[in-house]
């Protein structure tokens, strides 16, 4: 099983539409993450949860709500979105190690384009 | 602040080596690291360093630490078109070591 899934890969939706992006890591971490890569800012960190809780949102418009019901999956939540939402929405996990590294393990991303 | 900078392009020729440079900002960065991004696929760990050491060397790859002038790079030698990828610059900073900070990314293209 691949480490970290994402479902589905592509997504074409209208702006009026309510859709949802699905991360799932089989890698036994328990801090997951949602990225937004665009050719505008290649990749911004939107939402960090650690074990289950958010521990943070980097001012993201509340049209995205994320949800987290345990700590192997990870949803993104869409509504309303906007044209300038369009691109590759990217789910990763860590592990914490008592050294400090930290190595984020990405999925292959969701491919969304608003209408 | 926190801010990692790269420059957006590199092309090189086959066989050649590659030079990928990275300034961040925050002097307290505890890991640096490196992603490559493959077409179509999500980013993947290539290598760090811890922020104490000033070079790791990786079978092709050689990464240089100068925490002085708060500068990374990442050389990749005898460079393949299977190299062909976005490398992001990453750093951990002291302040926040559940979170990386990622660099906009350097687009290797290999031509002939």
């Amino acid at each position: 099983e691949t480490g970290v899934t994402q479902t589905p890969r592509h997504l074409v939706m209208g702006m009026t539409n309510k859709k949802s992006l699905k991360c799932e890591q089989h890698l036994g971490h328990n801090a997951m993450y949602w990225y937004k890569q665009s050719a505008k800012k290649p990749l911004e960190l939107m939402f960090v949860y650690n074990f289950k809780e958010q521990t943070e949102n980097n001012s993201v418009p509340s049209r995205f709500s994320p949800e987290c019901p345990n700590s192997s999956h990870l949803f993104l939540h869409l509504h309303t979105l906007q044209p300038e939402d369009s691109a590759l929405y990217l789910c990763a996990s860590s592990q914490e190690e008592t050294s400090g590294r930290h190595e984020q393990f990405f999925g292959p991303g969701t491919r969304l384009t608003v209408l | 602040g926190e801010d990692v900078e790269q420059s957006l392009f590199l092309s090189v020729r086959e066989g050649d080596s590659s030079v990928i440079n990275c300034t961040y900002t925050d002097s307290s960065s505890t890991y640096l690291y490196w992603y490559k991004q493959e077409p179509g696929a999500g980013l993947q760990l290539l290598t760090y360093i811890f922020s104490n050491m000033d070079m790791k060397q990786d079978q092709r790859l050689t990464v240089l630490l100068n925490k002085k002038d708060k500068h990374l790079s990442l050389r990749i030698a005898d460079t393949q078109t299977g190299d062909s990828a976005i490398y992001f610059c990453a750093e951990t900073p002291y302040s926040s070591a559940s979170k990386i900070i990622f660099g906009s990314g350097t687009r290797l293209s290999i031509r002939p």
